[in-house]
Formats: C-alpha cells, structure tokens, sequence
C-alpha cells in the first residue's frame, strides 16, 4: 500500500512565524507535489518536485519555498505565514514517466489556521 | 494550458437514487487521461477511476461510472444507488502525456439525503 504521510493534521501559527509542513512517502516514488485548497477554488498547485533537489514552480508558488534533500520528504516552508495562507495543504506523490492512467497518491492534509 | 470545469458546487441526492457530477475539460492535446477523486470530511483524496482519451468504452469501477462524451469534452461521473457514505466532495482532474502534473476542478459537495 502507498503511503503518504503528512507531519500534522491541523496545525494553528501566529502572522509572521516560519512554517514548515513535511510529507514522506514510502514508495520511492520520484515525483512529489504540494497543493492548497480553499473553498470554491479546487486544488491549486503551489511547487512540484522531481527528484532530490529539483523543484518546478506550480500556479501559486507566492510566499512559498520547498525543500526536497531526500527522495521520500518533501518540506513546504511559509517564510513568513500571513493570514491569507490559511488552508488546507495535501501532499502527493508520483512515479516518474508513469503511465499515464497512474494516480497521484494523497497524504490526509494538513488543515493550517494563521492567526 | 489544460481546464477542467466543475458547474455544480452542491448537489443534494435521496438516498438510493442515481446521480450524475458534471465535469468538462479543455485541452489541445489528443492524449490525456482524466480522473476523479473523492474527498470525505476527513480530508484524504480517494482515487476513484479514470479514463483514457483514447479508450473506446466508458470506465466502470463498481458503482462508479463514467460517461465519457469526447466531442463534447464531458467525462461525467454517475454514480448508482447512492448511500450515506456518498456524501464528500468530489473532484475532476486531468493529466495530459509527458506532463506529470494534474489539473483539478473546482470540486461539487455531494450530500445524500436519508
């Protein structure tokens, strides 16, 4: 069984703190992604990763930064976390040049409230 | 640039009755696949089916359906004989070949009546 996991389910920060959100995954899978969702707006990609050390912006990188120095862990890092990133954030994971009928699997989210 | 489209943000079903989730897409390209994923309360995306722009049948997976209309750009989601356990968000996404990434929708709550 795929498994993807996320360090906190709900997490509650203050305006200005680092925010660090972590994801593993157990299946060497190549391909690691993180999303937000908000209400009304679906899932919108913040930053995808490749491989060990590469990243690719997606459609909402702002105030977002990623880390990715093992195969299996994938940080999000808010700098600087304001009000308007209040979300929930899914982590997901993929093989690389997998068919293409092959899921993203998803870790349980993380359910983030800036104060 | 790939667009799924999601028209109905809520949906109230009786129990046992059929239901049908819209999803359209837009896409140049002639391979892509496109998926649907529920979402309960708790959070975890669940993969539910797929199907391939080249495949010549709708995909079935249990009581899961797809109703797959090519020239329309439509890949519906029907699902028979709802339950209470029905009731989540459901989301429409596609991939097109050689991307990695998928697009989603905006997503439709789906809430089953007793």
């Amino acid at each position: 069984d795929v498994k993807v996991t996320q360090s906190s389910r709900y997490l509650v920060k203050r305006t200005g703190e680092k925010v660090f959100l972590e994801c593993v995954q157990d299946m060497d899978h190549e391909n690691m992604f993180w999303y937000r969702q908000d209400p009304g707006l679906g899932l919108r990609l913040i930053y995808f990763s490749y491989d060990v050390k590469m990243k690719e912006k997606g459609d909402i990188p702002e105030g977002y930064s990623v880390s990715r120095e093992k195969k299996e862990r994938f940080s999000l890092i808010l700098e600087s976390a304001s009000t308007n990133q209040t979300s929930m954030y899914l982590c997901a994971s993929s093989p690389a040049r997998g068919r293409i009928q092959e899921t993203q699997y998803f870790g349980p989210g993380t359910r983030l409230l800036v104060l | 640039a790939q667009k799924i489209t999601q028209t109905q943000p809520g949906m109230f079903v009786q129990e046992k009755e059929a239901v049908t989730l819209d999803c359209t897409y837009d896409t140049s390209d002639p391979s892509y696949g496109l998926f649907w994923y529920k979402q309960p309360s708790s959070g975890e995306m669940i993969f539910l089916i797929y199907q391939g722009s080249y495949d010549q049948q709708n995909a079935t997976e249990g009581r899961y359906s797809l109703n797959f209309q090519k020239a329309r750009k439509s890949a519906n989601l029907v699902i028979s004989a709802s339950q209470l356990g029905d009731s989540a968000m459901y989301f429409c996404a596609m991939r097109t070949i050689g991307n990695e990434k998928l697009t989603f929708g905006t997503g439709t709550r789906l809430t089953i009546i007793p």
